[in-house]
């Protein structure tokens, strides 16, 4: 099985615009979750979307926000970017059943707010 | 390469040697816990898990441990490898509740030729 593909895989953007990030999990899995990972905060969950809704959500601002596609596919949108915004933005799947379920992650969307 | 962490604690073996990489994980409630490897440049990759009623699991050259008592988890390497070095993240979730992975700080681990 092919694994868990993100696209792009490096983006530089300005401060105020915004930018939309691509996830296709792993062929079967319906749970996608979004990170962030930052040198001085490390990996931060941002939300997991399960059967095209948004299932569990992080402690990030509203300009953070997601979807999921009938595909599983999801998409991650940050609006009005921030410096700090710049990240590793990582997306994991999972087959997305009951219980906690092993998280297999793709390789980043690497993001730089100047 | 990019970096994962700045300021990780580092953990340097010699190759062949046995490593042994901790982690203190915060909530008592948690009943899921996953041991992460990440390279330079890529996404983190799944090594070995383990539920809160089991206190130990291998898999091959992997060994985690779970002390529940002083919520503490290990992750022991058996004869290290070059390819071992990387950043080491222990990860604990909750099967009710919010789903998510919160994870620890991480370690690096540099293996010595």
């Amino acid at each position: 099985k092919a694994g868990v593909t993100q696209t792009p895989r490096y983006l530089i953007k300005t401060r105020g615009q915004q930018v939309t990030l691509s996830c296709s999990p792993i062929s079967g899995h319906r749970s996608v979750s979004w990170y962030q990972q930052t040198p001085g905060q490390g990996l931060q969950f941002l939300f997991e979307y399960f059967s095209e809704t948004q299932r569990n959500k992080g402690n990030f601002p509203g300009r953070f926000s997601g979807r999921q596609f009938s595909n599983s596919r999801s998409e991650m949108n940050v609006s009005t970017l921030e410096l700090g915004d710049s990240a590793l933005y990582l997306c994991a799947s999972s087959p997305g059943g009951v219980f906690q379920e092993t998280q297999y992650f793709g390789p980043g969307t690497r993001l730089l707010v100047l | 390469g990019e970096s994962v962490g700045l300021h990780l604690p580092t953990l340097s073996v010699q190759e062949g040697d046995n490593s042994i990489i901790n982690c203190a994980y915060s909530n008592s409630a948690s009943d899921y816990f996953i041991w992460y490897k990440q390279e330079s440049g890529k996404g983190p990759q799944f090594i070995i898990d383990i539920r809160s009623n089991m206190d130990k699991r291998q898999g091959q050259r992997v060994t985690v441990l779970l002390n529940k008592t002083v919520k503490h988890l290990s992750l022991q390497i058996a004869a290290t490898q070059p390819g071992d070095s990387a950043v080491y993240f222990c990860a604990e979730g909750m099967d009710t509740g919010r789903r998510a992975l919160t994870f620890g700080s991480g370690t690096r681990l540099q293996v010595q030729p």
